[in-house]
């Protein structure tokens, strides 16, 4: 299975600024999926982002709070922009497919 | 839709005890589902998948589940506890999104706490 490397692994941010997470993958995937686990929440899945096209939002998320790149077929970035400490939670990307899904180790996010 | 259900938020167990964690699953199709497990301050990993094959699946750690599409469940199993399975556990249920690749639908997840 596919290895993410994910970063940064934590940050403390002050509100209204925005913030730049990266998931690297050792090989090249179709789709990346970024998710996003509140305090003591299950996971919640953002945007799935392919590779040449603008990522596809969930309900509840959009693009201008979200915004995602993929650049190539190993990256992808989320930002999280003007944060408020809502925003405050762990976030997650993955890839994978029917075998099974790898997820990376998380940026875990304060907004103070 | 496809949807999943765990029916406890928190299960306590002795350790040497055995495990269950129970999930219900909705889907319009025959799913794939998977158990992860998450650890205090750690990634997830994933424990055991079911992708149509054996309905009795064997993950890592002595975990086990079995798919019964009659009663829409796909329950996870232990048969002794052992301390280091203390844990966040989330089953999950994919949405097909196209050839070979689905997007996952994750329960609210079973925080397991097991006692000395």
């Amino acid at each position: 299975s596919a290895v993410i490397s994910q970063k940064p692994s934590r940050d403390i941010c002050q509100r209204g600024t925005s913030l730049t997470i990266q998931c690297q993958v050792d090989s090249q995937v179709t789709m990346m999926f970024w998710y996003r686990q509140q305090p003591g929440q299950s996971l919640t899945l953002i945007a799935t982002a392919n590779q040449g096209s603008e990522a596809t939002y969930e309900s509840g998320f959009v693009i201008d709070k979200f915004p995602i790149s993929r650049p190539n077929l190993t990256f992808s970035t989320l930002t999280v922009s003007n944060m408020s400490p809502e925003d405050s939670s762990i976030y997650l990307c993955s890839v994978g497919g029917s075998y099974g899904y790898t997820f990376g180790s998380g940026t875990r996010l304060t907004v103070v | 839709a496809q949807s999943v259900t765990q029916l406890d938020s928190h299960v306590s167990v002795s350790e040497g005890t055995p495990v269950l964690l129970r999930c219900n699953y909705s889907s319009s199709y025959s799913p794939s589902l998977f158990w992860y497990v998450q650890h205090p301050n750690k990634g997830l990993q994933l424990l055991l998948k079911y992708t149509s094959a054996a309905t009795l699946v064997k993950g890592i750690n002595g975990f086990e589940a079995e798919f019964k599409k009659s009663e829409t469940s796909f329950h996870l199993t232990k048969p002794s506890a052992h301390m280091s399975d203390a844990a966040e556990y989330f089953c999950v249920v994919t949405l097909f999104l196209s050839y070979n690749t689905d997007k996952l639908i994750f329960g609210t997840g079973t925080r397991l706490q097991v006692f000395p």
